[in-house]
């Protein structure tokens, strides 16, 4: 398994609060991604980072910010969480800009943030 | 809106028999189509890709066939096992493209 590691694996606070979560890998990749997996959306992409403090936003950012100040961590914050950012999260690391290299995007485990 | 739509959303099947999965896109400039399959508690992972050179791709147990005019494609699990039951994606994205879309996602279960 590619080595990604997320934290936390689970999460529950309040509406209003801020969270972060956090994505370290350990393969040196360049590429690192946040998703969002929802029932019945699949998994849609949050923002994308193609190197230390190069980052890019993707379908649904609005709400979310990232930061990536060295090359093995990717940090994703809800500045103030709502209901509707429920969900589970995912991070992705690539060799590879293009999904369509022979070098795929790999999955952590995800985390599962829960806001009441 | 979503750019690749998936079906069924759940699919049950007996131990041996076939699972057929299929997805339509929209966006004509897609040009690689992989699949990922996702255990509960688990990422996805990748599983099988296509690219629209070729109607059929076969590995294993698992074959992609795509249909380019009508802009769909199919994930066939032939022989299903148990060990098979899981979530699986299909996605799409442009060869010169940064970003993968993917679909709603499958439920399968397979019965022992």
């Amino acid at each position: 398994d590619a080595g990604i590691t997320q934290s936390p694996r689970h999460k529950v606070t309040e509406t209003g609060t801020p969270v972060t979560l956090r994505c370290h890998q350990t393969e040196n990749h360049r590429y690192m991604y946040w998703y969002r997996q929802d029932p019945g959306h699949g998994l849609r992409l949050i923002h994308y980072s193609y190197g230390v403090k190069d980052t890019d936003k993707g379908e649904v950012s609005d709400g979310y910010s990232v930061s990536r100040s060295k090359t093995e961590d990717f940090l994703l914050t809800l500045e103030s969480a709502t209901s509707s950012q429920t969900s589970v999260y995912f991070c992705a690391i690539s060799e590879s800009r293009r999904p369509s290299s022979h070098q795929p995007q790999h999955f952590g485990d995800g985390t599962r943030l829960s806001i009441l | 809106q979503q750019q690749v739509k998936q079906s069924p959303q759940s699919l049950i099947v007996q131990k041996g028999g076939i699972s057929i999965i299929n997805c339509a896109y929209e966006n004509t400039a897609f040009d690689y189509f992989p699949w990922y399959q996702q255990f509960p508690g688990k990422g996805p992972a990748l599983l099988i890709a296509i690219r629209p050179d070729v109607s059929e791709k076969k590995e294993g147990r698992f074959t992609i066939s795509f249909n380019k005019s009508a802009k769909q494609f199919s994930l066939h699990i032939m022989d299903s096992q148990p060990g098979d039951s899981a979530t699986y994606f299909c996605a799409a994205s442009e060869t010169s493209g940064s970003r993968l879309t993917f679909g709603e996602g499958t439920q399968l279960t397979v019965n022992p």
